[in-house]
């Protein structure tokens, strides 16, 4: 069984950095097209694709929040690791971690977490 | 980057009837990189369809994806009371990803 859960810090102030971890089981991330996704969404908002690291260490990110992104995983702890610089208010959201399996073709982010929400506030 | 604009923004239909949700892009896209997702308040969404036209593992032959290039769409061929939710289309491409805004089915 494949699952995932996001922690961190539920508040944090503005301009601090937040790091989220995404704890995984049932799949391994050093698999040939086994990836993880980060998805955000604001309160009553879309949902925002922030990042995907995948199972080469490759990773890609957000062009409008790519300068403060940064996604890293830990093989062995079946981690994965968001951090985010400089929060602000409007980075208030549930971030969710999501299984996602990219190869030739992209097959979705197909097993999500429960999410964990950040409010950014003073 | 790709921008994703669904339409419309919010559908009122009875259950039984039909739903045709669409989502355009603002540049052609590799139809092996468009996904759907269905998400129901207070939940993480759920994957409905990938590379534009396979249905998730699990999810009814009533969800139906189809399109290519800048068009696509979502048909649900009979709504069910569990389909009213928010549904999102996605793109993953030029090495990066975006969603568009969602298009909420609710009940007429």
């Amino acid at each position: 069984q494949v699952t995932l859960r996001e922690s961190g810090p539920a508040l944090v102030k503005p301009t601090e950095t937040v790091t989220l971890t995404c704890t995984f089981s049932g799949f391994s991330l050093s698999s040939s097209g086994m990836c993880v996704s980060w998805v955000r969404q604001p309160p009553g908002k879309a949902l925002e694709w922030l990042a995907l690291i995948d199972w080469d260490d490759e990773r890609f990110y957000s062009t409008s929040l790519r300068t403060r992104l940064t996604v890293s995983k830990d093989t062995s702890k079946n981690q994965v690791v968001l951090t985010m610089t400089n929060m602000g208010p409007v980075d208030t959201a549930t971030y969710y971690c999501a299984r996602t399996l990219v190869t030739q073709y992209y097959y979705g982010m197909d097993v999500w977490g429960q999410g964990t929400t950040v409010t950014v506030s003073s | 980057e790709v921008v994703l604009t669904q339409s419309p923004g919010t559908l009122s239909l009875s259950p039984g009837e039909r739903a045709t949700l669409s989502c355009r892009a603002s540049q052609s896209l590799d139809n092996g990189f468009v996904a759907w997702y269905q998400q129901q308040p207070g939940q993480a969404p759920r994957l409905l369809i990938y590379r534009a036209l396979h249905r998730a593992t699990g999810i009814p032959d009533r969800f139906v994806g189809s399109g290519s290039e800048t068009d696509f769409t979502l048909t649900i061929s009979r709504l069910e009371p569990e389909d009213f939710a928010l549904y999102y289309c996605q793109q993953f491409g030029n090495s990066t990803g975006t969603f568009g805004q969602g298009t909420k089915v609710e009940v007429k």
